[in-house]
């Protein structure tokens, strides 16, 4: 069965300084990933997302993640943090070739002026 | 283009009372899915459809919730009678996709904000 763990609720950095936010996965096979963000009152908007295409993705907003299997990880990350990337993101693992998503628990991005 | 559209957008409502959220998703998605978000219980799937024809309601809380899709472009949830418990921000998304859904993102609408007093 597949899962997702984001290894930290709340992550807290000042703008201008790199963003990590980490993510580890469970898959029995090759994993379709995604991060996704959601800013307060709105729905969720897909950042990026991996299909075994590269292990290097780039998404929107500068945002790019890293797919490692022998680590089983997809840390998300930007060089320089921006006031407005202040949300709340969510790693996310397909379900095999269900439509099901399943979705980590989220981290808090706080960005500091 | 025209996103994943929800309504209402909020809604606030008594305990036992009828409640019915309504989604369009985007033209030409095969897959429309509804999600429930709290903070203790984070996103939770409650039912996904496929080309209208509903395929997995496992999430689908209590018998006081149904959903249906009646067509392409429109579907409900409705909840009957509503419990305190019900409240929650309910999510519908929409995917394109062919069977097996492939590697196709889903695309959210920005929720109803449901308050049940």
């Amino acid at each position: 069965a597949q899962s997702v763990t984001q290894l930290d609720s709340h992550v807290s950095v000042s703008e201008g300084t790199p963003v990590l936010l980490r993510c580890n996965y469970s898959s029995s096979y090759s994993p379709s990933l995604f991060w996704y963000v959601q800013h307060p009152n709105k729905g969720l908007q897909l950042l990026l997302k991996y299909t075994s295409a590269a292990t290097l993705v780039k998404g929107i907003n500068g945002f790019e993640a890293e797919f490692k299997k022998s680590e089983t990880s997809f840390h998300l990350t930007k060089p320089s943090a921006h006031m407005s990337d202040a949300a709340e993101y969510f790693c996310v693992v397909k379900a095999g070739n269900t439509g099901k998503l399943i979705f980590g628990q989220g981290t808090t991005l706080q960005v500091k002026p | 283009d025209a996103g994943v559209i929800q309504s209402p957008r909020h809604e606030v409502t008594e305990m036992g009372q009828e409640v019915t959220l309504r989604c369009k998703p985007i033209s030409g998605h095969d897959y429309l899915f509804w999600y429930r978000q709290t903070m203790m219980r984070g996103l939770e799937l409650l039912i996904y459809f496929n080309n209208n024809v509903p395929i997995d309601d496992s999430g689908m809380p209590e018998d006081r919730f149904s959903a249906k899709m009646p067509n392409a472009s429109f579907s409900t949830l409705k909840i009957q009678p509503s419990e305190p418990r019900d409240s929650a921000v309910y999510f519908c998304a929409s995917s394109p996709g062919t069977a097996g859904m492939g590697n196709q993102p889903q695309h959210f609408g920005d929720g109803t904000r449901l308050s049940i007093l």
